[in-house]
């Protein structure tokens, strides 16, 4: 069975611009949440979303945003982009929204110039 | 607000040495417990989940144990190797919230 994917990768983006980050769980999860790491720090959480409704959000500024669509998987986006966002951002899916295993993806790399 | 500590920061063991890594968190309502390892630049990948009833649970050479009401969790691991490198992180999870909480970790070297 296929795991998280995200996309993309890697991506380079400008002071001041968006960018989407993309998230597919594994097959039948129905709860993605974001987290964002900063190199030496663990993961912080962003967002948790289940059955398409926010369930829970961090302590981010409104640039921040996200949404699940009807077949679970999940866009983060991130607008008027700092330097301070470039992170590794992380994806992590699980069956339920409380209480399951969290199963995270590869990640994608944001590095803001 | 939880925190988690790990402890320590950096570990740097011959190979087939046990070892036992140490989390500890502020605020003992926790719903459950992962256990993670990460390889440099890569995603987090998955250990052991214990929920807040249990004490211990073990997936081959890793053992790890919750102690709730001290905030402390430990994991074990048995005969260690050098592909066993990697930053291992704990994250409970809030009775009340639906988030992990990470700690920093601990950076794992196993020496050939």
């Amino acid at each position: 069975d296929a795991g998280v994917t995200q996309s993309p990768t890697h991506l380079i983006k400008t002071r001041g611009q968006h960018v989407t980050l993309r998230c597919s769980p594994i097959s039948g999860h129905k709860s993605v949440s974001w987290y964002q790491q900063v190199l030496g720090q663990g993961p912080q959480f962003i967002f948790q979303y289940y059955e398409k409704e926010e369930r829970g959000r961090g302590n981010f500024p409104d640039r921040f945003s996200a949404r699940q669509f009807p077949n679970y998987s999940s866009e983060l986006n991130v607008n008027a982009l700092l330097l301070g966002d470039s992170a590794l951002y992380l994806c992590a899916s699980s069956f339920g929204d409380r209480g399951y295993e969290q199963y995270f993806g590869p990640g994608t790399r944001l590095t803001v110039t | 607000k939880q925190e988690v500590t790990q402890i320590p920061a950096a570990l740097s063991v011959p190979e087939g040495e046990n070892l036992v890594l140490n989390c500890s968190f502020t605020d003992s309502a926790i719903y459950n417990l992962q256990w993670f390892r990460q390889d440099p630049g890569k995603g987090l990948t998955s250990l052991l989940l214990i929920q807040s009833s249990q004490r211990e649970q073990t997936s081959g050479r890793l053992n790890a144990s919750l102690d709730k009401s001290s905030g402390r969790s430990t994991l074990y691991i048995a005969a260690s190797q050098p592909g066993d490198s990697a930053t291992y992180l704990c994250a409970p999870s809030g009775a009340g919230s639906y988030q992990l909480t990470f700690g920093k970790g601990t950076k794992l070297s196993v020496i050939p």
